[in-house]
């Protein structure tokens, strides 16, 4: 059965503060390790998919890495925007190929 | 280019009674997910259907159904409800199976 745990629960920083949010994940064969923003209310958007260990991936003040085990968010100085929760979920290549399992998230809030 | 479009936003309906939510995918999109999100559970995967097969379903009991139509959109409907079925309903669209959109959810409280 596929597992991901996200650490930690809830982060504040204050506008500025560089942080990594860390997604720790069991599977069986990875297809993908995907991460999401989600603000309150509303459904999670798309920030990357990583398929492979040692992959890397930036959008803006946002970078994602991936190992064997885990992947991370770094966030370099945060803004007041990038206030929200933030989602890991990963793709296996068992019989639950077409199902993302996801983590509770990190809710982060940065603050000005 | 439209996103994924769920309907409608919000519903309130009565213990026992059943429900159906709606789901458009972004258009050529031929896969479509269902998830429940709760804050003491998080995301859960419900279903995923393509070109109208259901090809995984998650640990949810039977009153939780879904299906596809040859235009792909998707319907899910729960049956009986519970209290506990309260939840934001997620839905997600994909072409090839290597990224999904979300949509904006439906919630639905049950009293």
């Amino acid at each position: 059965e596929d597992q991901v745990t996200q650490s930690p629960e809830a982060l504040r920083l204050q506008e500025g503060e560089s942080s990594s949010l860390n997604c720790s994940y069991t599977v069986s064969g990875l297809r993908g390790l995907f991460w999401y923003r989600q603000d309150p209310g509303k459904g999670p958007e798309f920030l990357f998919t990583l398929y492979s260990a040692g992959e890397e991936k930036e959008k803006e003040r946002l970078k994602a890495t991936l190992t064997k085990k885990e992947s991370f968010l770094h966030i370099t100085a945060p803004k007041p925007e990038d206030s929200a929760t933030y989602l890991c979920a990963v793709q296996g290549a068992g019989a639950g190929s077409y199902q993302l399992t996801f983590g509770k998230g990190t809710k982060l809030s940065v603050i000005p | 280019k439209a996103g994924v479009t769920q309907t409608p936003r919000y519903l309130i309906k009565t213990r026992g009674q059943q429900v159906t939510l709606s789901c458009s995918p972004i258009s050529g999109h031929r896969s479509v997910s269902w998830y429940q999100q709760t804050p003491g559970q998080g995301l859960q995967f419900l279903f995923e259907y393509f070109s109208e097969t259901q090809r995984n379903k998650g640990n949810f009991p039977g009153r939780f159904s879904g299906r596809q139509f040859s235009n792909s959109r998707s319907e899910m409907n729960v049956s009986t409800l519970e209290l506990g079925d309260s939840a934001l309903y997620l839905c997600a669209s994909s072409q090839d199976g290597k990224g999904y959109t979300f949509g904006s959810g439906t919630r639905l409280t049950v009293v």
